[in-house]
């Protein structure tokens, strides 16, 4: 267990809609990335946050966006959904940034139909 | 920009065999190194890392790696493999900034058999 909690676990979903994805980092972590994996493209950056401010963005979508909250939680909003958009998200958290390690959740697995 | 490279997307092994995953990284300013390994549906962990000093680098479950910066290589052993390392590995670099986002290579499929 890594310490990193991620909601929910699975989440099946239609075309064009739009769902949450939940991650509370470790206790102390103050930085927390998303990152995708699928199938074609592999395990991708796609953006990151510190203390509750963006700090890096990858490969993320303009339909995707992020934010950390004051308590540190974080949230990744995937809108407007596509058949492609099917892949495991993980959020992982680190206390601050600068080569230390990344601790990972276990993921969502999204799935749209 | 920076990219790292699995050669073998499998490697097959026997149980208490040794074994070398690869990897290879491409960056014009210096990186940090990591390996983390994925069990079934599980999300990932890290194996080892290398920020700098030592270029022989131990980490959990009895694997090593060696930086070569040379040949920019970041190689996984085991010297004997067990069933319970059947999983998938990946190798990782960022570079030291104010952030620190990983870039993953493809992965390589440890299979071990009995």
């Amino acid at each position: 267990d890594s310490g990193v909690t991620q909601t929910p676990k699975h989440l099946i979903t239609a075309t064009g809609q739009r769902v949450t994805l939940r991650c509370s980092p470790r206790s102390g972590d103050l930085s927390v990335y998303w990152y995708q994996q699928s199938l074609d493209q592999g395990l991708q950056f796609l953006i990151q946050y510190y203390n509750g401010e963006e700090r890096a963005k990858g490969n993320i979508l303009e339909r995707f966006s992020a934010q950390q909250f004051p308590d540190l939680h974080s949230e990744l909003n995937l809108s407007s959904l596509e058949l492609g958009d099917s892949a495991l998200y993980f959020c992982a958290s680190s206390v601050v940034p600068g080569g230390g390690e990344q601790f990972f959740g276990p993921g969502t697995r999204l799935t749209v139909l | 920009a920076q990219s790292v490279t699995q050669l073998d997307s499998q490697v097959p092994v026997f149980e208490e065999a040794p074994v070398e995953l690869r990897c290879n990284y491409s960056s014009s300013v210096s990186v940090y190194l990591f390996w983390y390994v994925q069990y079934p549906n599980q999300g990932l962990q890290l194996l080892l890392k290398y920020l700098s000093g030592s270029t022989l680098v131990k980490g959990i479950n009895g694997f090593e790696a060696e930086f070569n910066k040379s040949q920019t290589s970041f190689h996984l052993r085991k010297p004997s493999v067990h069933i319970s390392d059947t999983a998938e590995y990946f190798c990782a670099v960022s570079v030291a900034s104010n952030t620190d986002k990983l870039i993953f290579g493809t992965g390589t499929r440890l299979q071990v058999f009995p």
